[in-house]
């Protein structure tokens, strides 16, 4: 069985631009989530999505966002890039509700210079 | 929301002592408690976790606690290996509405053979 995948693996953009980023689930999971780990502050929760509706939003503001498709598929989407947006960008994948075990892609490192 | 915090940051052993990590909590409601392990430049890994329902768990040289009164839950790892050196993440979340994951900041170990 695949686990999550991720792409690209590396992003390296200006300030200003704007990143798209994809991850794609195990078979079977309809949730997808997403996460900045930026050094030294753990794994901030970004976004939610089920069934291709978004259920929970962190403490990012508005230029984060993204969506979920059909084949449960989902990709973020940052706009107006920031040089403090540099992170690792991690998608996890479970099965509906957040009380089962998340599984992680190997993360997209976003640079923004 | 809920507020994770976790202890130590750095935890530096000799193989075969015993390792202890503490994290505590703010939301009385949470009820699930989950632990990754992310080894570097690797994905965050599920390695344990444990219920509101239970005090204990043990899985081979891994144990997690939880007190729930006091709002705090412990990773106990005994007979430490080199492997083990990585960053664990404890986190928690409670089964209502669409709640999600909070993750505490990582505590790196290092054990040294």
């Amino acid at each position: 069985e695949a686990g999550v995948t991720q792409s690209p693996t590396h992003l390296i953009k200006t300030r200003g631009q704007q990143a798209t980023l994809r991850c794609s689930p195990i078979s079977g999971h309809t949730s997808v989530y997403w996460y900045q780990q930026a050094l030294g502050l753990g794994l901030q929760f970004l976004l939610w999505y089920d069934e291709g509706e978004e259920r929970n939003r962190g403490n990012f503001p508005p230029r984060f966002s993204g969506r979920q498709f059909p084949n449960y598929s989902s990709e973020l989407n940052v706009n107006a890039l920031e040089l403090e947006d540099s992170a690792l960008y991690l998608c996890a994948s479970s099965g509906t509700g957040s009380h089962n075990e998340q599984f992680f892609g190997p993360g997209t490192r976003l640079t923004v210079l | 929301g809920e507020n994770v915090e976790q202890h130590p940051s750095t935890l530096s052993v000799q193989e075969g002592d015993s390792a202890v990590i503490k994290c505590t909590y703010s939301d009385s409601a949470s009820n699930y408690f989950p632990w990754y392990k992310q080894e570097l430049g690797k994905r965050p890994q599920l390695i344990i976790d444990i219920r509101s329902n239970v005090g204990e768990k043990k899985d081979q040289r891994i144990a997690v606690t939880l007190n729930k009164t006091a709002k705090h839950f412990s990773l106990h790892i005994t007979e430490t290996q080199p492997e083990d050196s990585a960053v664990y993440f404890c986190a928690a979340s409670k089964d209502s509405g669409y709640s999600t994951l909070t993750f505490g900041k990582g505590t790196m170990l290092l054990v040294s053979p």
